[in-house]
């Protein structure tokens, strides 16, 4: 089972241009997530999606869009990247969303991402 | 606001126990994850607490004081491929993890 993953595994990226992290889990979950994670910097929440058709703000969304057509899928768009967006993206995927064990986060891989 | 208290760095030796503590403040609380990170990888969950009180598996467990707002993961028996970030997060009223910056453990031989 592939779980979770994500593409391009880096990329270095011209400041206002435009681009789109792809992510797909083949386990069924109905919610999705994505964060950035920056040096001494917990993991931070960009946008989510509880279930297929829905999308929601986190703590940063600024600067960045992302789509649910469908279950397997949760691209995010950076529209005109800056460099404040250097990072490293993870997607992660869950279950559900209440708060049980059964819904733990799973991670993909990550997109190190360089906005020059 | 929300907030996850956690060391920077930590220390320990190959073979000992250690504890890495967290506080937590959350708009609500709807539990306490733990999650491994080694350097370059993605976290992996190790644990959830929801209710007071102590949860083992295996060589790490995972307590929890609500009261408190506190939490901490206790490695026993340490091995090298134990070094790694370990990040505690709550779960807020929305259901949605907050996230500490993670504890730096370095395993000395």
């Amino acid at each position: 089972t592939a779980g979770i993953t994500q593409a391009p595994t880096s990329q270095i990226l011209a400041a206002g241009r435009s681009m789109t992290l792809r992510c797909t889990q083949d386990m069924r979950h109905n919610a999705m997530y994505w964060y950035r994670q920056d040096l001494g910097l917990g993991l931070r929440l960009i946008h989510y999606s509880n279930t297929a058709g829905t999308t929601g703000k986190g703590e940063v969304p600024d600067g960045y869009s992302v789509s649910r057509a469908n279950t397997d899928d949760f691209p995010l768009t950076l529209a005109s990247a800056v460099p404040s967006q250097t990072s490293v993206y993870f997607c992660a995927s869950s279950p559900g969303t209440s708060g049980r064990v059964s819904n733990e986060q799973f991670f993909g891989p990550g997109t190190r991402l360089t906005v020059l | 606001g929300q907030n996850i208290d956690q060391p920077t760095e930590m220390t320990a030796t190959e073979g000992a126990i250690v504890q890495i503590n967290c506080t937590y403040q959350t708009s609500g609380f709807n539990g306490l994850f733990w999650y491994q990170q080694h350097a370059g990888e993605a976290p992996t969950f190790l644990s959830y607490n929801v209710l007071d009180g102590l949860e083992e598996k295996g060589r790490f467990s995972s307590f929890l004081s609500r009261s408190k707002g506190y939490s901490y993961l206790l490695l026993k028996e340490l091995q090298m491929k134990d070094s790694a970030s370990y990040l505690c997060a709550g779960m807020d009223s929305n259901y949605q993890l907050i996230w500490g910056a993670g504890t730096k453990l370095i395993i000395k031989p």
